[in-house]
């Protein structure tokens, strides 16, 4: 089956530490994306990637990070920086050159206490 | 900063009836639009998408109306079903400036949502 995979579904942490949440594709696409969910919201986008070993800033990159080392993966590691991490984290890829329909992933629940 | 506590729109009809969900967007440059439904706990699906070059395009139940004149979207639904409560997004993609070169980088930009409420 092609498709977009998170993992873990649901991550727990203490503040102060980092965390890197897996995006896995199989879709063979160029772009991928990360965005941020809070509950009542819609999706703010934190970075993105058109190609392997690039990447930009979205909305709200502060306190975030990403690698693209490689077409299929995409982490994004949530760092001690950031202010307020609690969230719904999802990533999506879609084929570059766009616009074209971005494809999403299950998202990752990540708890800061 | 972040708000807390924002209420979504919300709109509750019968099964059977149809549903019409609106979505005004930002910038009048926008080339593309989808709409994407998510259920509790998981990532948006895609319902469908229309390009500013066209007005209407229809799928299997659904429509997509676009009025560029008022930056207007509607996502019409047809005979609703239970199955299709859940909280439906509109998402523009804003083309880079035309000095900036190259074309569209595909980063789409999300509305706050509408919440879908089926009653049997």
């Amino acid at each position: 089956d092609g498709g977009i995979t998170q993992s873990p579904k649901y991550l727990f942490r203490k503040e102060g530490q980092n965390v890197t949440l897996s995006c896995e594709q199989n879709l063979n696409h160029d772009a991928m994306y990360w965005y941020r969910q809070d509950p009542g919201q819609g999706l703010r986008l934190i970075y993105y990637s058109q190609i392997v070993n690039d990447f930009q800033k979205g909305d709200i990159a502060e306190g975030y990070s990403v690698s693209r080392e490689k077409k299929e993966s995409f982490p994004l590691t949530v760092t001690s920086a950031q202010k307020n991490p609690t969230a719904f984290y999802l990533c999506a890829s879609s084929i570059s050159g766009g616009p074209y329909e971005q494809y999403f992933g299950p998202g990752t629940r990540l708890t800061v206490t | 900063g972040e708000s807390v506590g924002l209420h979504l729109p919300t709109l509750s009809v019968q099964e059977g009836d149809n549903s019409i969900i609106n979505c005004a967007y930002s910038n009048s440059a926008s080339d593309y639009f989808i709409w994407y439904k998510q259920e509790s706990g998981k990532g948006p699906q895609f319902i469908i998408d229309i390009r500013s070059n066209m007005d209407k395009r229809q799928g299997q139940r659904v429509t997509v109306l676009l009025n560029k004149t008022v930056k207007h979207l509607s996502l019409q639904i047809a005979a609703t079903q239970p199955g299709d409560s859940a909280v439906y997004f509109c998402a523009e993609n804003i083309p880079r400036p035309p000095n900036a070169g190259g074309t569209s980088y595909g980063k789409l930009t999300f509305g706050q949502g509408t919440i879908l409420t089926v009653h049997p």
